[in-house]
């Protein structure tokens, strides 16, 4: 079946060390996303790419970095200059166009937590 | 993009249909309505979007009022695997990558036996 998948599940860290976040589709999907969510919040956008070796910011992409180097995968870096990196991270993946008949389809995400 | 009202939480007893309401007054005429819904845990899964025109799947039904500035989901006999944030989303016909989904904090629903 095609789908998304996002590894690990859940993922500890130790505050001040960098953590990459790996994010797999088979959807043929050129379009792809990363979106943080905290508690009782909605999805905040951190990065996005439409197409290999090309990505942009999102709304809060500060402390992250991601590279695009097939279009299959879409790896995010949470990197130790990230204030406040726990939170429940989820990848999503959509045709390019993104228009109506292009729904974002999500992984089950990752729940990260840095103590 | 459009900015969506939702109630915060709603509870439907298991069978019954459960009616989500959404408000989005500013709505353009080049704007979708999506929605999309979250079990706990997982990553937001698509249900049904429109225009103008009301829509059916297998999952729900879509009503869009005639102004467009609000619209319902309807899960017509829910069960309890429909417990769920359920988010009520617009966005441009034409958008681009860039203009990814502005998920707010949607509407918590409730299934009980």
């Amino acid at each position: 079946d095609g789908g998304i998948t996002q590894s690990p599940k859940y993922l500890f860290r130790k505050e001040g060390q960098n953590v990459t976040l790996s994010c797999e589709q088979n959807l043929n999907h050129d379009a792809m996303y990363w979106y943080r969510q905290d508690p009782g919040q909605g999805l905040r956008l951190i990065y996005y790419s439409q197409i290999v070796n090309d990505f942009q910011k999102g709304d809060i992409a500060e402390g992250y970095s991601v590279s695009r180097e097939k279009k299959e995968s879409f790896p995010l870096t949470v990197t130790s200059a990230q204030k406040n990196p726990t939170a429940f991270y989820l990848c999503a993946s959509s045709t390019p166009s993104g228009g109506p008949n292009s729904p974002l389809h999500f992984g089950n995400g990752t729940r990260l937590t840095v103590t | 993009d459009a900015k969506t009202t939702q109630p915060t939480s709603m509870d439907c007893a298991e069978g019954r249909a459960a009616n989500l309401p959404c408000n989005h007054s500013t709505i353009s005429g080049n704007e979708y309505v999506y929605w999309y819904r979250q079990i706990h845990s997982q990553g937001p899964q698509y249900i049904i979007h429109g225009l103008k025109n009301n829509e059916t799947n297998e999952m729900a039904s879509l009503i869009i009022t005639e102004d467009r500035k609000s619209s319902t989901l309807i899960l017509p006999h829910a069960t309890l695997r429909d417990t769920a944030v359920y988010y009520c989303i617009v966005r441009p016909i034409l958008a681009q990558a860039g203009t990814a989904l502005i998920f707010g904090k949607g509407t918590t629903l409730s299934v009980s036996s």
